[in-house]
């Protein structure tokens, strides 16, 4: 059975602090892993992820896959309250018939960065 | 903006009802996905379309209903809900067959089943 683990489930952190998010998966037909933020309304994506051991890098957020060990993190530095939302792990699976790229997602994990 | 538009953002129906959610992508893109979003559980994927076609359907019930009329255009029917339906549907969007690239989504629509 397919499988996407989200930890820790929330975190609590100041501004300023680092926080580092963790996403383990076992799938069949892996193809990617993707990072969205959901504040109250649509996902947005971050990154997508195909490769091991290269580090995407969006401002402050960076994130990097290891398909040996089966997990991503997602690392924000010097956080803002505006970085207050649920970060959703999902992965990528292999629609061979159509190439649709359909995700499997984890619980999430809510951050809140308190002022 | 995210270039995919949900409406209603927001339903409240009797389970006797019938009711349709729409969304519509203004981003080329020619897969269209259906996922429910319940309090403390992942996103579930109800429905997907590639190319106008229906490609999956996670053992749905049968009270809900999908139809792609073209690629920019995904409706969810609904009828005879239950009060466990009572939920986040979100649509996304996405490019195939180069299945690399990201799914885009809606705001999404909050339906209360009384």
């Amino acid at each position: 059975e397919d499988k996407v683990v989200q930890s820790p489930l929330s975190l609590v952190v100041h501004e300023g602090d680092t926080v580092t998010l963790n996403c383990s998966y076992e799938v069949t037909n892996f193809r990617s892993l993707l990072w969205y933020k959901q504040e109250k309304k649509a996902p947005t994506f971050l990154f997508m992820l195909t490769s091991s051991g290269i580090e995407k890098k969006s401002g402050r957020l960076s994130s990097i896959l290891d398909k040996k060990e089966l997990f991503s993190i997602l690392n924000i530095t010097a956080t803002q309250t505006g970085d207050s939302a649920i970060y959703l792990c999902a992965v990528g699976l292999m629609e061979s018939q159509t190439g649709a790229n359909n995700l499997f997602f984890g619980t999430g994990t809510r951050l809140t960065v308190i002022p | 903006e995210t270039g995919v538009t949900q409406t209603p953002r927001h339903l409240v129906m009797g389970m006797t009802n019938k009711k349709s959610l729409k969304c519509e992508q203004h981003l080329g893109h020619n897969a269209m996905y259906w996922y429910k979003q319940s309090a403390k559980k992942p996103l579930e994927l109800m429905f997907v379309y590639s190319l106008e076609e229906r490609v999956e359907n996670n053992s749905v019930p049968s009270r809900f209903s999908p139809e792609c009329p073209n690629s920019s255009h995904l409706f969810l029917h609904l009828h005879t809900l239950q009060p466990e339906d009572s939920a986040l549907y979100l649509c996304a969007s996405s490019q195939a067959p180069q299945g690399d690239q990201p799914q885009h989504f809606g705001d999404g629509t909050r339906l209360s089943i009384l």
